[in-house]
């Protein structure tokens, strides 16, 4: 099975940062990588896909970069309603989740 | 506009089953992929499997064979998800979710760019 290490778990920055998050795949997956961002009690929404397309009607301040094992997700300015959780997804074999960032206000 | 609409939480027994199912609309059921993904609580998210609609032929992750089954009415538009023998690390919030590109097109696997609301499963 593909592991997706994600990092770090958690983040406390302020509203204006800019926010990376890291994404490792334990095995070559190409560019089948997907972000999604999840509030509490709530379905995820895709956000990325195919590791630096943008999801229909995502704002133009997320992107992501990567190929192979390594990928990136960036909020290039946080915006109050950007507080939540992120998961990168491999779906190159199957499917795998990241376990996750949080960002928690500051 | 496509939507999938989950059925209501549930509660039940260890050692019971749960069937719970995914309403589509919006499109023709039978063209996409659908998959069923879980998430315990205060946890990350986990791929279960995957079902062609077309032909009903279902995919399942190693963790849950023997346990999952993963059906369709396609005269209805459902999908179903059951679980067999359950025990409390299964309490967990249920998702359908569906993937973009006719099945004529692509591979099963994808970017899930619908999603159901989910449903709750408490197993005690």
């Amino acid at each position: 099975d593909i592991q997706m290490t994600q990092s770090p778990s958690t983040l406390s920055p302020s509203v204006g940062d800019r926010v990376t998050i890291t994404c490792r795949a334990s095995q070559n997956i190409d560019d089948w990588l997907a972000w999604y961002q999840q509030k509490p009690g709530k379905a995820p929404n895709l956000l990325i896909y195919r590791a630096s397309l943008l999801g229909s009607g995502v704002p133009s301040r997320f992107s992501g970069s990567g190929y192979g094992t390594y990928f990136t997700f960036t909020i290039s300015s946080l915006q109050p309603d950007d507080f939540a959780t992120y998961y990168c997804q491999q779906y190159s074999t199957y499917s795998t989740f990241g376990g996750g960032t949080k960002v928690d206000i500051k | 506009q496509v939507h999938l609409v989950q059925s209501g939480a549930e509660a039940k027994n260890y050692g019971a089953s749960v069937k719970i199912s995914c309403k589509a609309s919006g499109y023709t059921f039978t063209n996409y992929w659908m998959h069923w993904v879980r998430q315990a609580p205060g946890q990350g998210l986990e791929w279960m499997g995957v079902i062609n609609p077309s032909d009903g032929a279902a995919t399942y992750a190693q963790k849950f064979h023997g346990r999952l089954t993963i059906t369709r009415d396609t005269s209805t538009s459902t999908l179903y998800m059951e679980m067999s023998f359950l025990m409390s690390e299964d309490t967990a919030v249920y998702y359908c979710a569906r993937i973009p590109g006719l099945i004529t097109d692509v591979g099963p696997q994808g970017a899930f760019h619908t999603w159901g609301q989910g449903t709750m499963v408490i197993v005690s």
